[in-house]
């Protein structure tokens, strides 16, 4: 089974400065893991996803994560924050490949606000 | 390329009373979900659709809630009768056939329920 969780459900950082979103997962086969974003009133948008290659990940927007296995982490961040990064972050694990199941179990989401 | 299309957007109804939500999945997508969203909270999912089969709906309350998905493409979801916790936004996510993806899910817009 695979759960997530999101330390911090609201994030509020100033614009320009470092954006960092927290995610543990568990998992007992290796993951896949994912962030979302979603913007108010709309879906759920794909930022970027890890799935057992490169463990640091590029995702859009200039955002990017670094999967540590070692830390069960994949914390979500960005250089620079800009006013449109103003939104709802979910971090997801599956069970990979290695798995039956393609369920995506999500964290309890962060918010983030950026002050002007 | 159309993404995942659900309707209707916004839907206020009695207690009591029923209601359906309807997801047309990309195309090619032989996998179908549906999530529940509670306010401040991650997508939980309801059910999962490979084709025409539901192959996890454990978390699908079925006294009052339903789902189909005919001929393996569009998919409906039902309620009947709606109760004042049924509201929420309720998601629908579309993704590849199992075993040539990544786990990736695509999501519509959402179906957001009140009851009064």
């Amino acid at each position: 089974a695979q759960s997530v969780t999101q330390l911090g459900s609201h994030v509020s950082v100033s614009e320009g400065a470092l954006v960092l979103l927290r995610c543990n997962y568990s998992s007992s086969v290796p993951p896949y893991l994912f962030w979302y974003v979603q913007y108010p009133n709309q879906g759920l948008q794909l930022l970027l996803k890890y799935t057992s290659a490169a463990t640091l990940v590029k995702g859009i927007n200039g955002f990017e994560a670094e999967f540590k296995k070692s830390e069960t982490s994949f914390h979500l961040t960005k250089p620079s924050a800009h006013m449109s990064d103003a939104a709802e972050y979910f971090c997801a694990v599956s069970g990979g490949s290695s798995s039956r199941a393609q369920k995506l179990v999500f964290g309890q989401g962060t918010r983030l606000t950026i002050n002007p | 390329e159309a993404g995942v299309v659900q309707s209707p957007r916004y839907k206020i109804i009695e207690k009591k009373q029923p209601v359906a939500f309807w997801c047309n999945p990309i195309s090619g997508h032989n996998t179908l979900y549906w999530y529940l969203q509670n306010l401040g909270q991650g997508p939980e999912l309801l059910i999962r659709y490979e084709n025409e089969e539901a192959v996890d709906d454990s978390q699908l309350p079925k006294d009052r809630f339903s789902a189909e998905r005919l001929k393996g493409v569009d998919s409906t979801l039902k309620i009947q009768p709606a109760e004042l916790g049924d509201s929420a936004v309720y998601l629908c996510a579309s993704s590849l056939r199992r075993g040539t993806n990544t786990g990736e899910l695509f999501f519509g817009e959402g179906s957001r329920l009140t009851v009064l």
